[in-house]
């Protein structure tokens, strides 16, 4: 079992729509949960970071994290065309230093 | 003003030659981290530096060898290139502590021809 995974996609939406992307992970000592945004050719950028159990909104990205069941998910709200990209969901999985472990990323299209 | 950069963007050497990508970063953090993104987008840790120390070498291959010389600089020194090096490798640092994001540089594109 991978440390991270996620759905690969391609995940499709049109335009408005909300986008849901999933997330699981294997270690339960995992403390801390991160997804990123990747453009094609780019670096990976911060969206969103959550620590606790439930929800945690910032514009139009919700981040929803469920221990117990070792999930965390991202949905991104009105989507749009520039919101198309690689997201990837990282967990630090904190013992004596951190690490963190990156999913495989899952491209999301939105189509105008 | 820019916070991890990388350098060479691309390099394109030959198999068997020995090359070296070089990372600062002006942020103050001090964890630094090398990552290996492959030809399908999987991003891997190889290794990690705290304040100069090496606490992280995943299974990476003896050819791969890091050094930081300060807490704002980790380079990367590649012995004998081969074709499964070819990869884009990126930098990254991070304040440390368990809910620290990693900042990113712009990555170096290596291609093994």
């Amino acid at each position: 079992q991978k440390e991270v995974e996620q759905n690969s996609g391609p995940l499709s939406v049109p335009e408005g729509a909300i986008a849901s992307l999933n997330c699981t992970y294997s270690d339960r000592v995992s403390q801390s949960f991160f997804w990123y945004r990747q453009y094609s050719g780019k670096s990976p950028e911060l969206i969103m970071s959550i620590y606790s159990n439930g929800d945690k909104e910032d514009g139009r990205f919700t981040a929803q994290l469920n221990k117990a069941s070792q999930y965390v998910s991202l949905l991104i709200r009105d989507s749009q065309p520039s919101d198309s990209a690689t997201y990837l969901c990282a967990v630090n999985k904190k013992t004596s230093y951190d690490k963190v472990i990156f999913g495989p990323g899952t491209s999301l299209s939105v189509i105008p | 003003d820019t916070a991890v950069s990388q350098t060479p963007k691309y390099l394109v050497t030959q198999m068997g030659n020995d090359k070296s990508i070089k990372c600062e970063q002006n942020l103050g953090h001090d964890t630094m981290y090398w990552y290996k993104q492959d030809s399908k987008k999987f991003l891997k840790i190889m290794f990690s530096y705290n304040n100069k120390e090496l606490i992280i070498n995943e299974t990476v291959p003896n050819r791969f060898s890091p050094k930081s010389p300060d807490k704002a600089h980790l380079n990367l020194h590649i012995n004998s290139l081969e074709l499964g090096d070819s990869a884009v490798y990126f930098c990254a640092s991070s304040q440390g502590g368990f809910n620290s994001p990693l900042h990113f540089g712009n990555g170096t594109r290596l291609t093994v021809t």
